[in-house]
């Protein structure tokens, strides 16, 4: 079974483009993710989606980044207008059952954004 | 708030050698679960076990094995006859359901970089 994957892989952009970042989770699970990685700061939910629901969004660092998912199958974290501070690795992560915490989540291959 | 602390930063270790890599978290919640994830360095996240707060029984799975004890509100991680593939970035993750019992986070530790070296 294909894992969660994520579209780009690699990202380099300038300040001041609009960036978007493209999951597809893993079929049949409820629950999806983003995430942040950074060095400094270490791994950072951004916002995640139950039955393809935004329910929590309070990681989102600023109104710059938002987040959709359409259907159940597709997800977009969009920048806009990207910096050069938004550079990191960003994850999309699924779960199988929405709202349940026992679950592990899978994690997407990543994609990392240089914003320069 | 719910609170995982990874203090070990880096280990580096030769090979064969057992490794223990600490977690402890911080939780109000009485029913939580625990999670251990590696980040090998080709970047992604591998889930490797979950543990939920009712069960302390330790857990073995081959070389890897995970010590639960709630009294000290810890979940190590011991790598037996570590291995060079064994280098990665090491997450102790905690769950808890937040008050209405439908939503929840899981909050990462920093990691830990382990480093074996042939």
């Amino acid at each position: 079974d294909a894992g969660v994957i994520q579209s780009p892989r690699h990202e380099v952009t300038e300040m001041g483009q609009e960036v978007t970042l493209r999951c597809k989770p893993i079929s049949g699970h409820n629950s999806l993710f983003w995430y942040r990685q950074t060095m400094m700061r270490g791994l950072e939910l951004l916002i995640y989606f139950n039955n393809n629901v935004p329910i929590d969004d309070s990681g989102m660092p600023e109104d710059r980044f938002s987040a959709k998912m359409p259907n159940a199958s597709f997800s977009t974290l969009k920048i806009q207008p990207s910096e050069p501070r938004d550079s990191a690795v960003y994850f999309c992560a699924s779960s199988p059952r929405a709202g349940k915490a026992s679950y592990e989540q899978y994690f997407g291959p990543g994609t990392r954004l240089t914003v320069t | 708030a719910q609170k995982v602390t990874q203090a070990q930063t880096e280990i580096s270790v030769v090979e064969k050698e057992d490794v223990t890599l600490d977690c402890v978290y911080e939780t109000r919640d009485t029913t939580y679960y625990l999670f251990w994830y590696k980040q090998p360095p080709s970047g992604e996240l591998v889930f490797l076990i979950r543990r939920n707060s009712f069960d302390e029984q330790n857990e073995i799975s081959g070389r890897y094995s995970w010590n639960f004890q709630k009294s000290t509100s810890s979940f190590n991680f011991t790598i037996t006859a570590s291995q060079v593939v064994d280098s990665a970035v090491y997450f102790c993750a905690l769950s808890e359901v937040e008050s209405g019992g439908s939503n929840y986070k899981l909050t990462f530790g920093k990691g830990t970089l382990l480093t074996v070296n042939p």
